[in-house]
């Protein structure tokens, strides 16, 4: 499977609103709303930021939400503050028990 | 509160073999899966597979098929990643992860576990 496609950046400014995409094929993103998002701050631990493909965890913030259409999911960041900047990463199942991650995203607040 | 401890930091020639344990607390460990991500430094994540807690059941990405095993042992709620065959491009960071559930969807990770192989 190949990793699914995101850009390799996106910024914003404090307050703005920004939208990561996350490209994949009717073989993963397309046939499943089995789509997660991930923060990773640098040096730490991925954090779970949305699951089948619009939920939020308990604890995440409102200003994220996730959606999808078609072969692309798409994460949405409101409001953007300072502690937003990191590297996002989304992941979709991709049959056969398997699942696949995307190249990553990263974000930074101007 | 639900805790994942991981194995410490290895160093491995190409061709060896580097086990990584990840010992679990606060839950149920039958009621969940494990799942086993990487990091290679300075790149994006690989999903690696997963083991359920309840019966041992594995699933691996299909790159890393015949050179990984992942195991469980319920008595002490750990689970464990062995990768066989060591290769450079195998030095990366490698991270166990408490799967949601129906009934729970967090997810909880271990600290990492840096694999370095060099010769």
């Amino acid at each position: 499977q190949s990793a699914l496609t995101q850009p390799a950046s996106v910024s914003g400014s404090p307050g703005q609103s920004i939208t990561l995409s996350c490209t994949g094929s009717t073989s993963n993103v397309g046939s499943y709303n089995l789509v997660s998002w991930y923060q990773q701050h640098p040096g730490k631990a991925p954090k779970l930021m949305i699951y089948e493909a619009t939920k939020r965890p308990p604890g995440i913030s409102d200003r994220f939400s996730g959606s999808k259409s078609g072969n692309t999911a798409s994460l949405t960041i409101s409001g953007l503050q300072p502690e937003d900047e990191a590297d996002y990463y989304c992941c979709s199942y991709a049959g056969g028990s398997t699942y696949v991650f995307g190249t990553g995203t990263v974000v930074s607040v101007l | 509160q639900v805790h994942l401890v991981q194995s410490g930091a290895e160093v491995k020639k190409p061709g060896a073999s580097v086990k990584v344990s990840c010992e679990t607390s606060g839950y149920t460990f039958t009621s969940y899966h494990i799942t086993w991500v990487r990091q290679a430094p300075g790149q994006g994540l690989e999903w690696m597979g997963r083991i359920s807690g309840y019966n041992g059941n594995t699933d691996y990405a299909q790159g890393l098929q015949g050179r990984i095993t992942m195991t469980t042992d319920k008595s002490t709620s750990t689970a464990f990643m062995e990768l066989k065959s060591l290769r450079s491009d195998d030095t990366a960071v490698y991270y166990c992860v408490r799967d949601s559930n129906y009934y729970d969807p967090r997810e909880f990770w271990g600290q990492g576990t840096l694999v370095t192989v060099s010769s």
